[in-house]
C-alpha cells in the first residue's frame, strides 16, 4: 500500500470549506485513495474513496490530481462537528483486507 | 443497515487476566478484521477473519487471538494481559471479497483498560 503524507493539523473557521491535503506519489495503479475520518475515541468513519475520478457524495468530495500522487478532501461547509483526525489511506484489496493507518491530520473547525 | 457493533465498549480488567472481545460485522459481510490504537503505536492491524479462516495477521504477540464463526461474528482474545494492552480495540466489517476495493466499516471499539 502507498505511503502517504499529510500535515499534522489544520485549522478551519466553521461554515467555511475544509480542504484536507494528501501526498501519496508512490501509489500505484489499482491503489484506491481512502479517506476516513475518527473523533474521538470513536472507531474511524469511511467518508469516500478513489481511484481516478474526483468523487462526490453527501459528506464530502474528493479531487485527485492527474498523475494520482496528491489529493485533496474538501468539506463543503465545515461544521463543529467536522472536528476530527482524518486519515489519507492507499489501499488495493489484494486479497487481505488490510487498512495501513498512518498520523493523519488532526482538523479544528472553530466557531 | 445496522452497523458494526461491537461488545462490550468498556472494559477493566487486571494484569494477567484474559479477556474476550466480541464484534458483529454488517449483514453481508463476511470478513472481520482488527485493529489496536494507542496513543503511541497509532492504529496497528491485528488479524483479518474470512469464512471463519484467519487470512491475515499483523505483528503482535501469540497472547493475541481471534476466532470468527459461521454467522460472520468475531471474537478476540487476549490472554495474560500486560499494562500495555490498555488501548481502543476496532473491529471493522467488509465484504472481503477479492476485487480491487472493498470497504471497510468499523465499529465504536472496545476501550481495555488494564490495571
Amino acid at each position: 500500500d502507498a505511503k502517504t503524507t499529510q500535515p499534522p493539523s489544520m485549522d478551519c473557521a466553521e461554515g467555511r470549506a475544509a480542504n484536507l491535503p494528501c501526498n501519496h506519489s508512490t501509489i500505484s495503479g489499482n491503489e484506491y485513495v481512502y479517506w476516513y475520518r475518527q473523533i474521538h475515541s470513536q472507531g474511524p468513519q469511511y467518508i469516500i474513496h478513489g481511484l481516478k475520478n474526483n468523487e462526490t457524495n453527501e459528506m464530502a468530495s474528493l479531487i485527485i490530481t492527474e498523475d494520482r500522487k496528491s489529493s485533496t478532501l474538501i468539506l463543503p461547509h465545515a461544521t463543529l462537528r467536522d472536528t476530527a483526525v482524518y486519515y489519507c489511506i492507499g489501499y488495493q484489496n489484494s486479497g487481505y483486507s488490510t487498512l495501513t493507518f498512518g498520523k493523519g491530520t488532526m482538523l479544528l473547525v472553530s466557531p | 443497515k445496522a452497523g458494526v457493533t461491537q461488545t462490550p465498549r468498556y472494559l477493566i480488567k487486571t494484569r494477567g487476566q484474559q479477556v474476550t472481545l466480541s464484534c458483529s460485522p454488517i449483514s453481508g459481510h463476511r470478513s472481520v478484521s482488527w485493529y489496536q490504537q494507542t496513543p503511541g503505536q497509532g492504529l496497528q492491524f491485528l488479524f483479518e477473519y474470512f469464512s471463519e479462516t484467519q487470512r491475515n495477521k499483523g505483528n503482535f504477540p501469540g497472547r493475541f487471538s481471534g476466532r470468527q464463526f459461521s454467522n460472520s461474528r468475531s471474537e478476540m482474545n487476549v490472554s495474560t494481559l500486560e499494562l500495555g494492552d490498555s488501548a481502543l480495540y476496532l473491529c471493522a466489517s467488509s465484504y472481503g471479497l477479492a476485487r480491487i476495493t472493498d470497504t471497510q466499516y468499523f465499529g465504536p471499539g472496545t476501550r481495555l483498560t488494564v490495571l
